[in-house]
């Protein structure tokens, strides 16, 4: 079956602009989570959804940064006025059930923001 | 508490030899620790993982020792081969969280 996967695979704006990252989980997958990955660096959480309840956004850098997930499939990180210290590797991931079950990762979009 | 310290963040082995990444925590709600391995230009993959209830769990190459009073616990790979150079980042469920370790960057050398 397919893997998760993300769009666009590679996205370079200018500082100010506001981006938006697509992620489809694998189908059936009830938790998502965004992280972000800056060059040599580790996995910065950023947002878990599971299911229906209320997103756990404590990872969120800051208030520009925003996700939604509709109809429990697709997400969306949207992130506005772009920032030069915004350019990182954005990965997503599902699992089936939630925290503590395996998380099947997306390849990431390499966001640069000049 | 939340954290997890992983060492040591780059490593060089010869082929063939034994590659040792270390990582500690000091969560004692942690109840799962993965290990996840990524190749560049890719998402990271679930690679091997332990409950606390057991001290090591080997899976071909690849072996995890967990010590629950040192609270810390170890990748070991064994013969290791330049098929294996990769960042491998440990990590730790608790709480309904999941907290990554920084990465370890292997380079295996020919």
């Amino acid at each position: 079956g397919a893997g998760v996967s993300q769009s666009p695979s590679n996205k370079v704006t200018e500082k100010g602009k506001d981006v938006e990252l697509r992620c489809d989980p694998i189908s059936g997958h009830t938790a998502l989570y965004w992280y972000r990955q800056s060059l040599g660096q580790g996995l910065e959480f950023l947002i878990y959804f599971q299911g229906n309840s209320a997103p756990d956004k404590s990872g969120l850098p800051s208030d520009r940064f925003s996700a939604e997930r509709t109809g429990g499939s697709v997400s969306t990180l949207t992130i506005q006025r772009t920032q030069q210290e915004d350019s990182a590797v954005y990965l997503c991931a599902s699992s089936l059930v939630g925290v503590g079950e395996t998380q099947y990762f997306g390849p990431g979009t390499r966001l640069l923001v000049l | 508490q939340q954290q997890v310290k992983q060492s040591p963040q780059s490593l060089i082995v010869q082929k063939g030899g034994i590659s040792i990444i270390n990582c500690a925590y000091e969560n004692t709600a942690f109840d799962y620790f993965p290990w996840y391995q990524q190749f560049p230009g890719k998402g990271p993959a679930l690679l091997i993982a332990i409950r606390p209830d057991v001290s090591e769990k080997k899976e071909g190459r690849f072996t995890i020792s967990f010590n629950k009073s040192a609270k810390q616990f170890s990748l070991h790979i064994m013969d290791s081969q330049p098929g294996d150079s990769a960042t491998y980042f440990c990590a730790a469920k608790g709480n309904d969280k999941i907290i990554f370790g920084k990465g370890t960057r292997l380079h295996i050398l020919p």
